[in-house]
């Protein structure tokens, strides 16, 4: 069983860029959470993909947005980076939405210049 | 709007001590209650869920309480090592897919 792997494992970028975000989900789960974590706080959700469909977000601006694939792989993508997006982007995959324990990646460190 | 909070925000504890660590919540209407375990720089480790119909789980040397009706969960740990340093998040689902976490516990267990 292949755990929830993320890509990159670092990133550096300039305010105002673009950045995308992956995340591969665990076998046989087809729902994807996606969370923003500045230091030393809790993980913030941004929202939630099951079955390629958006189904739940947070309270995040229309410039964070995502994507899920037929395989149940996900994207995260913030354009108009500010300083203030720099934070571990955390993934998680499940089973049904709502119901089922959450499995991290080991995230994405995000560092906005 | 749910609040989850954590107390204490940081603990230190001798090799062997039993610990306990808070996590309370606003609104009692939650789908689940999860523990998690991050090491610095790391993901989280899923370490105990708790159903909202459930009182309480064991694995191992940990056990997690939920209390609905005041809000409150604790997670127990048991005869704690050195390999247990690590932060501590709890978090509630609720229907809308969001899960609120806590800012967490930052357990130290000295040898």
């Amino acid at each position: 069983e292949t755990g929830v792997t993320q890509s990159p494992t670092h990133l550096i970028k300039t305010r105002g860029q673009q950045v995308t975000l992956r995340c591969s989900s665990q076998s046989g789960h087809n729902t994807v959470s996606w969370y923003q974590q500045a230091l030393g706080q809790g993980p913030q959700f941004i929202f939630q993909y099951y079955r390629e469909e958006e189904n739940g977000r947070g309270n995040f601006p229309p410039r964070f947005s995502g994507l899920q694939f037929p395989n149940y792989s996900s994207e995260l993508n913030v354009n108009a980076l500010e300083l203030d997006d720099s934070a571990l982007y955390l993934c998680a995959s499940s089973g049904p939405s709502g119901a089922y324990e959450q499995y991290f990646g080991p995230g994405t460190r995000l560092t906005v210049t | 709007k749910q609040e989850v909070t954590q107390i204490p925000a940081a603990l230190s504890v001798p090799e062997g001590e039993n610990l306990v660590l808070n996590c309370s919540f606003t609104d009692s209407a939650i789908y689940n209650l999860q523990w998690f375990r991050q090491d610095p720089g790391k993901g989280l480790t899923s370490l105990l869920l708790i159903q909202s119909s459930q009182r309480e789980q064991t694995s191992g040397r940990l056990n997690a309480s939920l209390d609905k009706s005041s809000g409150r969960s604790t997670l127990y740990i048991a005869a704690s090592q050195p390999g247990d340093s690590a932060t501590y998040l709890c978090a509630v689902e609720e229907g809308n897919n969001d899960m609120r976490f806590g800012a967490g516990t930052r357990l130290t267990v000295k040898p």
